[in-house]
């Protein structure tokens, strides 16, 4: 059973390019968290969706960002006419559920964002 | 809102003795969890163990345990006999009972080296 699988790992892009993150959770799981992680910090909620749904985008930045989970495919985080302020490592993580146990989501390796 | 504090960027222990993270938190629920992850260089996030706010008994798993003092709202790890491949980054989380698995609060992470 594979884990939640972040690629690229490693992606450079211009001042005012596109960049496209993708994620596939873990075989089974329909949630999917993404998180993004400044150089010296720690991880930061930005959103987290199911299936066609974003159910919470209260970290999202309200410019540049978006984030979808379509039925088929991975999940993709999109940030448009990126700065150099977005480098950072984003990560996804996923959960089969969403209830009021214990189970815990599991993370991706993330992807490092340059922007040079 | 909630907040999570590491107090101590980094830290260093020898082979095989015991250090001890810091971590507090701030919230106006009563219950919750607590986790702490460790981020490796590869940046993988690895659950290292949870603790849920209504259990009153410490959580332990193998050399890491942790002591929760739930009116203080502190909340340690304990590593004892580390080890070379306990060197990472460690990171304190919290999540609210009630909210998805995958919506974290974490700290800014401690640093720990190992020395041989």
């Amino acid at each position: 059973n594979a884990g939640v699988m972040q690629n690229p790992r490693h992606l450079v892009r211009r001042r005012g390019q596109e960049a496209r993150l993708r994620c596939s959770p873990m075989k089974g799981h329909s949630h999917v968290y993404w998180y993004r992680q400044l150089p010296e910090e720690g991880l930061k909620f930005m959103v987290y969706l199911q299936k066609e749904n974003i159910i919470d985008e209260s970290g999202m930045p309200k410019e540049r960002f978006s984030a979808e989970f379509p039925k088929e495919g991975p999940s993709i985080l999109r940030i448009q006419q990126v700065v150099r302020g977005d480098s950072a490592a984003y990560f996804c993580a996923s959960s089969p559920r969403d209830y009021r146990g214990v189970t815990e989501a599991f993370f991706g390796q993330g992807t490092r964002l340059t922007v040079v | 809102a909630q907040t999570v504090t590491q107090s101590q960027p980094e830290m260093s222990v020898q082979e095989a003795e015991t250090v001890t993270l810091s971590c507090t938190y701030d919230t106006s629920e009563s219950d919750y969890y607590l986790f702490w992850y460790k981020q490796p260089p590869s940046r993988q996030m690895i659950l290292v163990i949870r603790q849920e706010a209504y259990k009153q008994q410490n959580a332990t798993e193998n050399r890491f345990s942790v002591n929760f003092q739930k009116a203080a709202k502190s909340f340690s790890l304990k590593i004892s006999d580390s080890q070379l491949g306990d060197a990472a980054m460690y990171f304190c989380a919290y999540r609210n009972y009630g909210g998805s698995q995958g919506n974290l609060i974490f700290g800014k992470g401690t640093k720990l080296s190992v020395k041989p």
